[in-house]
């Protein structure tokens, strides 16, 4: 059982540059989230799932868009990365919005 | 708006010493808080998560309290060892989200 895995590890992108964070799970559960973590601001939350096929935006979505085609991917995209979006990307999954959330071990991006 | 504030920042504490961690939010309407551990450069650990309707948790040498009412909890961890140095987050779910604090950063030294 890996849990949550997040691809890749570590990104440096230049200004304007696209890519795309992927999260799996193998807890077959239904809701996931992409948070941020910044020094200072504690962890926020960008954009999360309550199932396959569904979106909706958290507390931070601008400059960001998700998709969840399978039940246990949910990837988040920077379509024009910007310097405010160097941070620590956590993906994390639950099998119901009362339940406990388990993390991933993190994606450090850096924009210059 | 929820807010999630922790104090202290940070501590240091010898080993061996019986310490607490504070966590304070503004929004008594919760369904419930989660208390995580982070260590440097790795992500989240779940440790304990209080419903709403319950007053405490425990685990292990962990335990944690829930006062609804006057929006704070507790974490306490008996009997700190080297180990135990990491960050802890307290989160608070109001609604469909979960409300992180920043965080305290202990230290236990030999």
């Amino acid at each position: 059982n890996a849990g949550v895995t997040q691809t890749p590890k570590f990104r440096v992108l230049k200004t304007g540059q696209s890519m795309t964070l992927l999260c799996a799970q193998d807890m077959n559960h239904e809701y996931m989230y992409w948070y941020r973590q910044d020094p200072g601001m504690g962890l926020r939350l960008i954009h999360y799932s309550v199932g396959e096929g569904t979106t909706a935006k958290g507390e931070v979505p601008d400059g960001y868009n998700v998709s969840r085609l399978k039940k246990q991917n949910f990837l988040l995209g920077l379509e024009s990365a910007a310097p405010s979006q160097t941070s620590v990307y956590f993906c994390a999954s639950s099998s119901g919005l009362a339940n406990t959330q388990y993390f991933g071990p993190g994606t450090r991006l850096t924009v210059l | 708006k929820q807010e999630v504030t922790q104090i202290p920042a940070a501590l240091s504490v010898p080993e061996g010493e019986n310490l607490v961690l504070n966590c304070s939010f503004t929004d008594s309407a919760i369904y419930n808080l989660q208390w995580f551990r982070q260590d440097p450069g790795k992500g989240l650990t779940s440790l304990l998560l209080i419903q709403s309707s319950q007053r405490e948790q425990t685990s292990g040498r962990l335990n944690a309290s829930l006062d609804k009412s006057s929006g704070r909890s507790t974490l306490y961890i008996a009997a700190s060892q080297p180990g135990d140095s990491a960050t802890y987050l307290c989160a608070v779910r109001s609604t469909d989200k979960l409300i992180f604090g920043t965080g305290t950063r202990l230290q236990v030294f030999p």
